[in-house]
Order: C-alpha cells, then structure tokens, then sequence
C-alpha cells in the first residue's frame, strides 16, 4: 500500500485564489512527521511545512498552512492568495519514527503539478 | 535555513565512465545524509542513508556496488554511480538534516 498519496496529478488555479492540495498517508507508527516541499521547474526541493503526528494545532507558515486532520490521516496543504511563483511541483513527505537521531527517511508522494494562470 | 549543496550540477557522460557527486552541508554539520533518485516527472525515490564512518544503508532493489557511497566528512558525501548506463540517466539529490530536512539542488545526470 502506498503510504503517501497525492491524488491530484495536476491543478489549474486562478491567481490570488486559495488552492488545498491533498495528501493522504498510512503509517501504525505513533509519532510521526509530515512535510510539504515545492520542486520549482530548476528542481530543488524547498521545505514549506512541517506537521509532527503530536502537534496540537495546525501548522501554518505565511500562506502556507497545513489542515491536519489526524483520524482521517490527512495533511492537506493549503496557500492562500496564490501567486504566480507559486506554480510548480508540490511533494508530500511522511518521516515515520527515526531509529535514531537523525537517522530518517522521508517517503514521498507522487506530487502535484500547481500552475497558477494570471 | 541550513544550506546543502551539489556538485556538479549537471554532468553528461559517455556508457560505461563513473560519474562522482559530491553532497556538502555549509553551514551545519550532518552525520547523516540522503542520496535520492527522481526519474522525470515521478517523485523522489530514496537510494540510500549515508552515514559518516560508517557503510551505507541501501534501499531495495539499490545496487551498493553500483551506487557508491562514502560519507568520509560531517559535511561531505560522495556518491558515485560506477560504469553508468544510459538508465541511470536521472536526477539525483542529496538531503542532510538539521533542524529539518535540507535539500541539495541536485544533479542531472545524462549518459550517452
């Protein structure tokens, strides 16, 4: 089974409008860690948002937050008044519970292709 | 943020030559770094946890002699893809964590 999931492959927004992108996840492990990063068409990798499997409240991080919703093992990215820059690819990540320090390893989704149309 | 960086950027070489890339964390130090392999329009598939002193952890289906790793420095991994094909064509990216996890630019790698 996959354990992260990103059902959209492709998404078309107007800009200065919200967009939720959906990320779902499968993990028995009790802690755990989400990510969100933005792979730009240059391909590195930007860290947006982190969510720990603990955390109380939802992350947010400038018009990025993260609508986490934990008994439906759901991590949806949600930017607020999109701009063009924010077109790109979307990658949801699951770090289940390390090893040892340090010792992590994300597993990804498939992504989600973002184009904002001025 | 922490930065990590890659060299080369891109490389094109000819079958059967070895490729080597080089992972640095700038401004931390990392015992542990991620060699990862996105093939064109698909995610990112993890290769291997390079650890510092110590032999590589390879992922499934990842061959070790083929995929060398030597993570000889806090801030250095190396990963050399030995007598490449032009199936190993991708991109790879390197990661290190610090208070997150950091991403390396990466390198695109074409064998003719």
């Amino acid at each position: 089974a996959q354990k992260i999931t990103q059902t959209q492959p492709g998404m078309f927004v107007q800009e200065k409008e919200a967009v939720t992108l959906d990320c779902t996840y499968d993990t028995s492990d009790p802690s755990y860690g989400l990510f969100w990063y933005k792979q730009p068409s240059s391909g590195e990798m930007i860290f947006l948002i982190y969510q720990g499997s603990y955390d109380q409240q939802n992350a947010t991080e400038g018009r990025y937050s993260l609508n986490f919703q934990k008994a439906r093992k759901s991590a949806n990215l949600v930017i607020s008044a999109s701009q063009l820059g924010d077109s790109a690819m979307y990658f949801c990540a699951m770090r289940e519970e390390p090893s040892s320090f340090g010792n992590e390893k994300l597993t990804f989704g498939t992504g989600t292709r973002l184009t904002i149309i001025p | 943020g922490a930065v990590v960086s890659q060299h080369p950027s891109r490389v094109i070489c000819k079958s059967g030559t070895s490729v080597k890339i080089e992972c640095r964390s700038l401004d931390f130090q990392a015992t542990t770094m991620f060699w990862y392999r996105q093939f064109p329009k698909q995610s990112l598939m993890l290769m291997a946890t390079s650890n510092e002193g110590s032999k590589a952890t390879y992922e499934q289906g990842v061959e070790k002699d083929k995929f060398l790793i030597n993570h000889a420095s806090l801030t250095l991994s190396t990963l050399t893809v030995t007598s490449a094909h032009p199936e190993d064509s991708s991109f790879y990216i390197c990661s290190a964590r610090s208070n997150t996890q950091y991403f390396g630019p990466g390198t695109r790698l074409t064998v003719l």
